[in-house]
């Protein structure tokens, strides 16, 4: 049981570049989300998916795509880089049916990108 | 919109320290609180959470945390902190938010032990 896996761990990107940071998950949770943590920021909440098939946009969507062809992946595209998407970015899991907000969370180890 | 503040950016502290760090969240319906910590260079991981019942929460590594609901605050504390205490430290919320449970994490919280 690997649980939360992303990868790369490290990119360095031009401005205009794109990429896909990839996640995937083996613990068959419904929910999947992307997070940026910035210094001083926290944690913010890109994109979310209660399923396959279904997302959703969170606090920071903008220059950043998302699908959920599966339940275990959950990537994260970014279109044309910009230096503010500079950032490390996890990916997360949880339960979602019946649960009432009382899941954990899962976390991946995240990937650290640097857009020049 | 639901809320979470965490007024404690850094924090430094000697080894045997008391340690307290302030989280409140602003939210009227039901909530449940979590406390998350990141050592340097580790992804996210769960310290302890609060459903409902007793107010006074125990999680791992001895810490523990109160909910005090006419505070809206969910501090965490631990009696004598130690230097491999030194991490990023996370309160949550996870509330009903248009039908979807949606985790709202505070700024987090830096840590350092001095040995």
């Amino acid at each position: 049981n690997a649980g939360v896996t992303q990868t790369p761990k490290f990119q360095v990107l031009k401005t205009g570049q794109s990429m896909t940071l990839q996640c995937a998950q083996d613990m068959n949770h419904e929910y999947m989300s992307w997070y940026r943590q910035d210094p001083g920021m926290g944690l913010r909440l890109i994109h979310y998916s209660v399923g396959a098939g279904i997302t959703d946009q969170g606090e920071v969507p903008n220059g950043y795509n998302v699908s959920r062809s599966t339940t275990e992946d959950f990537p994260l595209r970014l279109l044309s880089a910009a230096p503010s998407q500079t950032s490390v970015y996890f990916c997360a899991s949880r339960r979602l049916a019946g649960g009432r907000g009382k899941e954990t969370q899962y976390f991946g180890p995240g990937t650290r990108l640097l857009v020049l | 919109a639901q809320s979470v503040s965490q007024h404690n950016h850094h924090v430094i502290l000697s080894e045997a320290a008391s340690l307290e760090l302030g989280c409140n969240y602003s939210y009227g319906g039901t909530v449940n609180l979590f406390w998350y910590v990141q050592y340097p260079g580790q992804h996210l991981q769960l310290l302890l959470k609060y459903f409902s019942g007793d107010p006074l929460v125990k999680g791992i590594k001895g810490f523990e945390a109160e909910f005090i609901k006419s505070k809206f605050s969910f501090n965490l504390r631990k009696p004598s902190v130690q230097w491999s205490d030194t991490a990023e430290y996370f309160c949550a919320v996870n509330a009903k938010t248009s039908g979807t449970y949606k985790y709202i994490f505070g700024t987090g919280t830096r840590l350092k032990v001095l040995a």
